[in-house]
């Protein structure tokens, strides 16, 4: 079975600092495209962060220069380091799975196929 | 980067059919992905590419998709089909993604 475990999620100060940790079972982490998305509360789907298969990451503008994305292939586990943690971080943190479809010679089709529960991160005083 | 954007919320009759539309630049170079969430939920895949389903997603759901603009239409929306329903792509950069604001679907 495909599955995405997250663990890591809880309550810090602004400025403080986090790690998540996303472990995969089912498929292999550094074949996949694998990004991170979080949803503030009340709000909808924002992208934070993707580690393609060769290693190339990206980051959204509002973490960028904060938050590190990184896997270890020997746990098959993706992670987020976030640092320098502001208040507008709150929010649920998704991992999930980039698949690409081949089938058409013309596109590609790229979707989110597998995802985990989320873990909830709290940036208060 | 790239904006994708959704109408807040629309509503359906039980057993009729309804569109959810998504548009911006980015659909012009990328098909979307169509996801939906319940209360509490992560998102599940619902759609993506040209038309095709995930093992388990009810064929009543099907997309469509035409310059900058996706769609995601349920025929014979049932009650269990009520959900926040968010569209996303690759921007237009091809290197990160970008999601809707999400339509929230009431099924009356």
């Amino acid at each position: 079975e495909v599955l995405l475990v997250e663990s890591g999620g809880g309550m810090v100060q602004p400025g403080g600092s986090l790690r998540l940790s996303c472990a995969a079972s089912g498929f292999i982490v550094s074949n996949s495209n694998m990004n991170w998305v979080r949803q503030a509360p009340g709000k909808g789907l924002e992208w934070v962060s993707v580690i393609y298969n060769d290693g190339e990451t990206y980051y959204a503008d509002p973490v960028k220069g904060r938050f590190t994305i990184s896997r270890d292939n020997s746990k098959n586990t993706l992670y987020l380091q976030m640092n320098s943690l502001r208040a507008e971080d709150t929010a649920v943190y998704y991992c999930a799975r980039e698949s690409i479809d081949y089938s058409n010679p013309y596109y590609y089709y790229y979707y989110m196929d597998v995802w985990d529960k989320g873990t909830t991160v709290t940036v208060s005083s | 980067s790239s904006e994708l954007t959704q109408d807040p919320a629309v509503s359906v009759a039980l057993g009729q059919t309804v569109r959810i539309t998504c548009q911006g630049d980015s659909l012009r170079g990328y098909y979307a992905s169509w996801y939906h969430q319940k209360a509490g939920q992560a998102p599940v895949l619902v759609i993506y590419g040209k038309n095709s389903r995930p093992s388990g997603i009810p064929d009543r759901f099907s997309a469509s998709s035409s310059g900058n603009t996706g769609s995601l239409t349920i025929t014979g929306a049932q009650a269990e089909d009520e959900a926040d329903y968010y569209c996303g792509s690759r921007d237009t950069s091809g290197h990160r993604w970008v999601f809707g604001g999400g339509t929230k679907l009431t099924v009356l």
